[in-house]
C-alpha cells in the first residue's frame, strides 16, 4: 500500500526566507503528484501538479520537483511572505488512479 | 467560474438522525469523491464515483452511502450518524486527462 510522508510536520521561518517542504512516497509507480495548500478550516487549493514523466513544475514563486526513482518530491517557495502561512499537503495518484495524501506540513511565516 | 460546492458548510446533529451532505460541480467531470479529514489521520477517501450510476468504496466507507444519479451531483448520506463521524468532509472532482483534483470548501460535521 502506498504511504506518503511529509517532513517536517511543522515549520516556522522569518519572512523573506525560502521554504523547502519535503514529500516522500513508498511506491514509485505513481501517475502524478500534486501539491495543495489548506488554510485553517478551509478547503484544499491545488498549487502544482507534476505528471510522472515530468521532473518539475513552476508557478510564480513556487517550484516543485519530482524524483520518482527515489520516491521524493520537494516544494520550494521563494522569498516567503506571511500570506504563505498555511498547511501544505502532497498527494500521489497511484497506478490504480487512487489518491493518497500525506499528513501535511504546517508552515508559519513570521513578519 | 469552475467550482465545487457543498452544503451545508456546518452541521451539528444528534446520533441516529439521518443527514445528507450535498456536492455539486459545474465542470462536467466524470470522477467525484468524498474524503474525511481528521487530526493526525490526514485525508481519507470514503467513496468515489467514476461516472453516473458507478460508485465504489474508498478506504473508510463504513457508515456512509452515496449516490450518483446525475453527473454534476454526488451526495453523501449518513443513515444513522454516530459521534465517530464527527469530522471535516470534502467533496472533490477530477479533471479528465491531467487527473488534477478540485476540492469543495468542506463541511464541518459534529455528531453529538
Amino acid at each position: 500500500k502506498q504511504e506518503v510522508t511529509q517532513i517536517p510536520a511543522a515549520l516556522s521561518v522569518p519572512e523573506g526566507e525560502n521554504l523547502v517542504l519535503n514529500c516522500s512516497f513508498t511506491d514509485s509507480a505513481i501517475y502524478n503528484l500534486q501539491w495543495f495548500r489548506q488554510d485553517p478550516g478551509k478547503g484544499l487549493t491545488s498549487l502544482l501538479l507534476i505528471q510522472s514523466s515530468q521532473r518539475e513544475q513552476t508557478s510564480g514563486r513556487l517550484n516543485a520537483s519530482l524524483d520518482k526513482s527515489s520516491g521524493r518530491s520537494t516544494l520550494y517557495i521563494a522569498a516567503s511572505q506571511p500570506g504563505d502561512s498555511a498547511t501544505y499537503l502532497c498527494a500521489v495518484t497511484d497506478s490504480w488512479g487512487k489518491l493518497q495524501f500525506g499528513a501535511g506540513t504546517q508552515v508559519v511565516v513570521t513578519p | 467560474e469552475a467550482q465545487v460546492t457543498q452544503n451545508p458548510r456546518y452541521l451539528i446533529t444528534v446520533t441516529g438522525k439521518k443527514l445528507t451532505v450535498t456536492c455539486s460541480q459545474n465542470m462536467n467531470h466524470e470522477y467525484m469523491s468524498w474524503y474525511r479529514q481528521d487530526p493526525g489521520l490526514g485525508l481519507r477517501q470514503i467513496y468515489y464515483s467514476m461516472n453516473v450510476e458507478v460508485t465504489d468504496k474508498g478506504d473508510v466507507p463504513e457508515g456512509y452511502k452515496v449516490s450518483r444519479k446525475e453527473k454534476r451531483n454526488f451526495p453523501l448520506i449518513l443513515e444513522s450518524p454516530s459521534p465517530n463521524q464527527t469530522s471535516l468532509y470534502f467533496c472533490a472532482t477530477e479533471g479528465q486527462g491531467r487527473n488534477e483534483q478540485f476540492f469543495g470548501p468542506g463541511t464541518r460535521l459534529t455528531v453529538l
